[in-house]
């Protein structure tokens, strides 16, 4: 079956330190995109790719990376410069060339402890 | 710039209510008009969508219109069940070129 792969699905973090939360995909869809969602908020997008070897910030990329060094794959980095990283995190996909909307992950819960 | 806009929840019903969520929006040209639908502690699932003006998406009992002269892309359902307690997202695309903008979500609750 074609989709997105998050892992993992809860991520625990210590202060201070860098935890990358991976998104793998199947579909052979060329842009990758990664929201922050709060508790009881909307979507922000952190950062967004629409080939490889190349990504744009988002609203909020303060904080985080990213790399696409292959079409499957666009991990994010959380930084330990981002002051308050405890949210749920999804990953989307979309085909170039036509509007059919993104297609989500199931998303990774991180918390900071 | 593009923008949604949609009714704040939370939104509260009866089983069997008739359940309205507006969204109103702005963009140049035609973009393309998406509803998602969020289960807890879920993704988003593409719940519908309609690509030009006068066009209904419809999936599992949930229909909008896509009205250009309201700018609006309203969300029904005849009958609301338990199960369809989510959080819903209005969105639109200016073009296929361009990042999908999402309204800030409406969480709906549906009593049996």
């Amino acid at each position: 079956d074609g989709g997105i792969t998050q892992s993992p699905k809860y991520l625990f973090r210590k202060e201070g330190q860098n935890v990358t939360l991976s998104c793998e995909q199947n579909l052979n869809h060329d842009a990758m995109y990664w929201y922050r969602q709060d508790p009881g908020q909307g979507l922000r997008l952190i950062y967004y790719s629409q080939i490889v070897n190349d990504f744009q910030k988002g609203d909020i990329a303060e904080g985080y990376s990213v790399s696409r060094e292959k079409k499957e794959s666009f991990p994010l980095t959380v930084t330990s410069a981002q002051k308050n990283p405890t949210a749920f995190y999804l990953c989307a996909t979309a085909r170039t060339g036509d509007n059919y909307g993104y297609t989500f992950g199931s998303g990774t819960r991180l918390t900071v402890v | 710039g593009n923008s949604v806009t949609q009714m704040e929840g939370p939104v509260t019903l009866s089983e069997e209510a008739f359940l309205t969520i507006n969204c109103t929006y702005t963009a140049t040209g035609y973009p393309s008009l998406f509803w998602y639908v969020q289960y807890p502690g879920e993704g988003l699932q593409l719940l519908l969508k309609a690509t030009k003006a006068d066009d209904k998406g419809s999936n599992k009992g949930f229909e909008a219109t896509y009205r250009k002269e309201t700018t609006s892309f309203h969300l029904e359902k005849g009958s609301v069940q338990v199960s369809d307690s989510a959080v819903y997202f209005c969105a639109l695309s200016a073009s296929s070129a361009s990042k999908i903008i999402f309204g800030s979500g409406t969480r709906l609750s549906i009593r049996p």
